[in-house]
């Protein structure tokens, strides 16, 4: 099982540029995340999905958008990149009933690293 | 607004020292208390806590839950340089896609 894949793992954009961060997951999660991290802070989640076609908002969704046309993936898109977007992003999946499938862990990612210029 | 606060923000002790880690939260329909390790990549899971004064323990870690307090303390025995990492303390309502994170714990574990 590779778990959740994340891609790129850095990128440098330039100020208004576009792109997307792709995340796939191969564990049948219902639930899928976005999380950006940056320096000496926790997690903060930017959207969030409970499965395939049903997408919701976090704590920070300005100048993110998220589609979930299938169970496996859930790609961010920045549309068009600011410097405040540098950050580290995490990708989450975990199973909708904690208990029941599992413990309701989120399963991370390695990370993608983006400088935005 | 959904809320978790872990203290202290760093701490820097020596192998061998006991430490507790702090977390207090306030979570709208709370259902459950998520630890979780972070070393150079991604957050791995520790415990997680859904019932109060239950102890749950892995080795020389061990946490508990308040929810009568809305708190939670992690505790790591003989500490090694080995548990060096970020802590972070997670508050998940009934969503669980839709977890709140604290600030996190910087753990420096010193030979």
């Amino acid at each position: 099982n590779a778990g959740v894949t994340q891609t790129p793992k850095f990128q440098v954009l330039k100020t208004g540029q576009s792109m997307t961060l792709q995340c796939a997951q191969d564990m049948n999660h219902e639930y899928m995340s976005w999380y950006r991290q940056d320096p000496g802070m926790g997690l903060r989640l930017i959207h969030y999905s409970v499965g395939a076609g049903i997408t919701d908002q976090g704590e920070v969704p300005n100048g993110y958008n998220v589609s979930r046309s299938t169970t496996e993936d859930f790609p961010l898109r920045l549309l068009s990149a600011a410097p405040s977007q540098t950050s580290v992003y995490f990708c989450a999946s975990s199973y909708r009933l904690a208990g029941v499938r599992g413990t309701g862990e989120l399963f991370f990612g390695e990370g993608s690293r983006l400088t935005v210029l | 607004e959904d809320k978790v606060v872990q203290s202290p923000l760093s701490l820097v002790v020596h192998e061998g020292d006991t430490v507790t880690l702090n977390c207090s939260y306030e979570v709208t329909n709370f259902r459950s208390l998520l630890w979780y390790k972070q070393e150079k990549k991604a957050p791995t899971f520790l415990f997680m806590l859904t019932s109060s004064g239950i102890e749950k323990k892995s080795g020389r870690l061990s946490s508990i839950l308040d929810k009568k307090e809305l708190f939670s303390i992690l505790n790591i025995t003989a500490t090694q340089t080995g548990d060096s990492a970020v802590y972070l303390c997670a508050a998940m309502g009934t969503n669980a896609g839709k977890s709140t994170f604290g600030d996190g714990t910087t753990l420096t574990v010193k030979p």
